[in-house]
């Protein structure tokens, strides 16, 4: 596998349930992201990872988590979310930060 | 005010028409600027990035960026029925340090067709 990989490609999820997101990346990045890509709005950055390390959390409400264990995986845990939180998430990585993301294909996520 | 503003669209155009796709910015602590193709259900992928002012050109595409009046562009040449996709512009900006501070700031996005 080459690039960048997420899983599972779409989710449904209701607002009481738990479940996560996972990201792989293949490419011996340092640097690992989480976007949230909504209709009519531009890509708005969730969380930063830099060597395992959070560097930044873009005041994202705490039914986000996230989980770096190493710089080839992240994770997103979602619990009781609400409807309004239904898009695509991104995972993206880069050696260095500030350009060139190779980006995942994303999660499309549903909460009903 | 946004820090990005880019217009949705959507924008149609026939097969070999030059395409023309804009971004204003507002922070003037961006250097690094990057245009991104996103195709249905896939990411977004880099397609080009410049730093600071100027040209550059690859193949079909010329992105130019314009710092004194915050204003950056993507012309598509002889547009293709495949360059059908959103387009994101993107930028950063670097600290005092000079080391990147990390984050991208996108635009909207503008969704382009082309029909042959």
């Amino acid at each position: 596998e080459t690039g960048v990989t997420q899983t599972p490609r779409h989710l449904v999820m209701g607002m009481t349930n738990k479940k996560s997101l996972k990201c792989e990346q293949h490419l011996g990045h340092n640097a690992m992201y989480w976007y949230k890509q909504s209709a009519k709005k531009p890509l708005e950055l969730m969380f930063v990872y830099n060597f395992k390390e959070q560097t930044e959390n873009n005041s994202v409400p705490s039914r986000f988590s996230p989980e770096c264990p190493n710089s080839s995986h992240l994770f997103l845990h979602l619990h009781t979310l609400q409807p309004e939180d239904s898009a695509l998430y991104l995972c993206a990585s880069s050696q260095g930060q500030g350009f060139g993301y190779t980006f995942g294909s994303g999660t499309r996520l549903t909460v009903v | 005010q946004k820090e990005v503003e880019q217009d949705p669209g959507p924008l149609s155009v026939p097969e070999g028409a030059i395409v023309s796709l804009n971004c204003t910015y507002s922070n003037s602590a961006f250097q690094y600027f990057m245009w991104y193709r996103q195709y249905s259900r896939k990411g977004p992928e880099l397609l080009m990035y410049t730093y600071s002012s100027g040209n550059k050109e690859d193949g079909r595409f010329t992105a130019q960026v314009d710092k004194s009046s915050k204003y950056i562009s993507l012309f598509i040449r002889d547009s293709q029925p495949s360059d059908s996709a959103t387009y994101l512009c993107a930028m950063s900006a670097f600290n005092a340090g000079g080391t990147s501070y990390g984050k991208l700031t996108f635009g909207q996005g503008t969704i382009l067709t082309v029909h042959p």
